[in-house]
């Protein structure tokens, strides 16, 4: 069993619709990272939050510490959005870092 | 975003040889990872260290040794590589214990 569990593994949305991606870890965490890696290139941090809900543009990212479930959401979607997005889980000693296998999105103008 | 580059970016090498990839960053972070990346498996972290000289193994240390003899680089070397050693390995360096700011990633083929 993965620590890290991400859903759905494969997501193909409109230009404009509202996305979700989701993600539930069974270790204890004090932070969640947020990844996004486009096609071929590098990985960069989104977002990492500890508690409640962080917005960056048109991202958003919640974090429930007790139902160990977050969520990623993008509103009005476009095809720049394309990309693999992964969950990652600090262990709370810190040393060791798990990450979900990514939600890869596609967005269809 | 943070200054970190990885050499090489590609490289193939023959099973058996020895292959260093560097991580060099320029924040003056104290905590570098390296990670490998593998279809199916995500990232899975291989070593990191918490300062000069202080390392320690992660999930998938076998086959790997590192070495940090400067705040700015974290050397990964792959002491007999095999082809199972074929991957994308990426470093990530931060300030504070969770944060990641990854490098662009390097191209390791062991044929």
């Amino acid at each position: 069993k993965n620590e890290v569990e991400q859903s759905p593994q494969n997501l193909t949305a409109q230009e404009g619709e509202f996305i979700t991606i989701n993600c539930s870890y069974s270790v204890g965490i004090s932070a969640l990272h947020w990844l996004q890696q486009h096609p071929g290139g590098g990985i960069v941090s989104l977002f990492m939050l500890s508690s409640g809900k962080k917005k960056h543009g048109r991202l958003i990212a919640t974090i429930n510490i007790q139902e160990k479930h977050s969520s990623l959401h993008i509103t009005a979607s476009h095809p720049r959005d394309s990309a693999v997005y992964i969950c990652a889980a600090p262990l709370s000693t810190g040393n060791q870092f798990y990450f979900g296998t990514g939600t890869s999105l596609t967005v269809i103008p | 975003d943070a200054g970190i580059t990885q050499s090489p970016r590609h490289k193939v090498t023959e099973t058996g040889t020895p292959v260093t990839l560097r991580c060099h960053q320029t924040e003056n972070h104290r905590y570098m990872y390296w990670y490998r990346q593998d279809p199916g498996h995500g990232l899975r972290l291989i070593h990191y260290s918490y300062g000069v000289k202080d390392t320690d193994k992660g999930e998938v240390s076998d086959g790997y040794s590192v070495s940090r003899s400067k705040t700015e680089d974290f050397l990964l070397t792959l002491e007999s590589a095999t082809s199972s050693q074929t991957s994308v390995y990426f470093c990530a360096s931060g300030a504070e214990i969770y944060e990641q700011y990854f490098g662009p990633g390097t191209r390791l083929t062991v044929t």
